[in-house]
């Protein structure tokens, strides 16, 4: 039972370089989602996608980009990293709604990112 | 705007009862999800309500009252491992499945 996996599980990054983070998930989910997590703090939504080639903004969008090629995969990608981007980066995944239930989303791991 | 609001802290007796409250105020408000997060941890998913009134999960009672914005997790027979955050997220977005969360209710349970 793998469920959403990312990578790496931690990382310590300089300022103004880039790196991407990985989520994939066996689930067959549409639904795929990106949130950090400071310290105390609750999720904030980055972005998410509904399905394969679609994406959109959530909360806190900026200095973050997205794409979803594929069902499976949802990468996050910090072009210049940014002190205030240190964070715990959470993927979520979830079903899509169906007759008025809704579904409820299920985390990886999360990913610890400090940018010194 | 979006707010979710729920207290800081919290702490309660092995074998007790502890009640969690949320409040929140949302647009296109879908349903209220409870999540539990141990320290270091991913988030896991414990309950959710879209209608009125009280759901019932074993130890574990999620209630709603869409009119007054209000919703409490209940947590009964209170164990060692229940020491963790409690989430209150509240769906928004259509359908969509997006979530506002709270930043969290810390519970310690002591012996």
């Amino acid at each position: 039972n793998a469920g959403v996996t990312q990578t790496p599980k931690f990382r310590i990054l300089k300022i103004g370089q880039s790196m991407t983070l990985q989520c994939t998930q066996d689930m067959n989910h549409n639904y795929m989602y990106w949130y950090r997590q400071d310290p105390g703090m609750g999720l904030k939504l980055i972005y998410y996608s509904v399905g394969a080639g679609i994406t959109d903004k959530g909360e806190v969008p900026n200095g973050y980009n997205v794409s979803r090629s594929t069902t499976e995969d949802f990468p996050l990608r910090l072009e210049l990293a940014a002190p205030s981007q240190t964070s715990v980066y959470f993927c979520a995944s979830s079903r899509a709604n169906r007759g008025g239930g809704l579904q409820p989303q299920h985390f990886g791991d999360g990913t610890r990112l400090s940018i010194l | 705007g979006q707010n979710i609001d729920q207290p800081t802290e919290m702490t309660a007796t092995e074998g007790a009862i502890v009640q969690i409250n949320c409040t929140y105020q949302t647009s296109g408000f879908n349903g209220l999800f409870w999540y539990q997060q141990h320290a270091g941890e991913a988030p896991t998913f414990l309950s959710y309500n879209v209608l009125d009134g009280l759901e019932e999960k074993g130890r574990f009672s999620s209630f709603l009252s869409r009119s007054k914005g209000y919703s409490y997790l209940l947590l009964k027979e209170l164990q060692m491992k229940d020491s963790a955050s409690y989430l209150c997220a509240a769906g928004t977005g259509g359908g969509y499945n997006k979530l506002i969360f709270g930043a969290g209710t810390r519970l310690a349970v002591h012996p």
